[in-house]
């Protein structure tokens, strides 16, 4: 089952703008990570965020959570045409499985 | 360098022929986890194990099996392959089961004909 729903599902910038992707899930959870997918390969951990958290930052990327809402953004400033990939929330839930689940993901495209 | 290793990258195979898709870990992680990708649906989670002799069911656990006999190997096998098991696989590892912070192999692509 799905915890995670991003938004949008496809987003297109020009190279330079800020890139903004959104989280949303349903549960209480432990930590909200965020991953990046190059197209056909692994993921890779960008950034986690535990629930106590409010904000993070890690190079040009800036994670908000807010649990309240039960969702999460994901910022990417100055964004480079490296930057085109799919992103993807995950959580990982607090009712002692510590189970983590994905969400379909965000495509982005730098256009340079 | 640390990483997760899976083997094959791609596997054309035909329905019933039983295959086992490799994945290998150097980073002494006690927490692995196998996913499936498919187009519109995320990543699902087939098995997970904790740690050595502990597996259990993910989400789509059902025509998988998994062992785990060593901290480092985490096999994944199709005892008998269907069509609906065509997929992108990919294995992933974590040091601490508590936070998931997972590293990624960099997929089986698998077609059942």
């Amino acid at each position: 089952s799905q915890q995670g729903e991003e938004d949008p599902q496809a987003l297109s910038i020009q190279e330079g703008e800020n890139a903004t992707m959104n989280c949303s899930y349903k549960t209480s959870i432990n930590n909200l990570q965020w991953y990046r997918q190059n197209s056909g390969r692994g993921l890779v951990h960008l950034i986690l965020i535990r629930s106590n958290e409010r904000e993070k930052h890690s190079g040009r990327l800036r994670v908000t959570l807010d649990t309240s809402k039960k969702s999460s953004s994901l910022l990417i400033t100055a964004s480079r045409a490296a930057d085109t990939a799919s992103y993807f929330c995950a959580t990982v839930d607090d009712f002692g499985n510590e189970k983590l689940t994905f969400g379909t993901g965000t495509r982005l495209t730098i256009i340079p | 360098e640390a990483q997760v290793t899976q083997n094959p990258r791609y596997l054309i195979t035909v329905t019933g022929k039983k295959l086992t898709v490799t994945c290998s870990q150097n980073m002494n992680h006690e927490y692995m986890s196998w996913y499936r990708q498919d187009p519109g649906l995320g990543l699902r989670q087939i098995y997970y194990s904790m740690n050595v002799e502990v597996t259990d069911k993910g989400d789509v656990p059902e025509g998988y099996k998994v062992s785990r006999k060593e901290k480092r190997n985490f096999p994944l096998i199709l005892e008998s392959p269907s069509p609906n098991q065509t997929s992108l696989y990919f294995c992933a590892s974590s040091l601490s089961p508590d936070s998931k912070k997972l590293f990624f192999g960099s997929g089986t692509q698998l077609s059942v004909l």
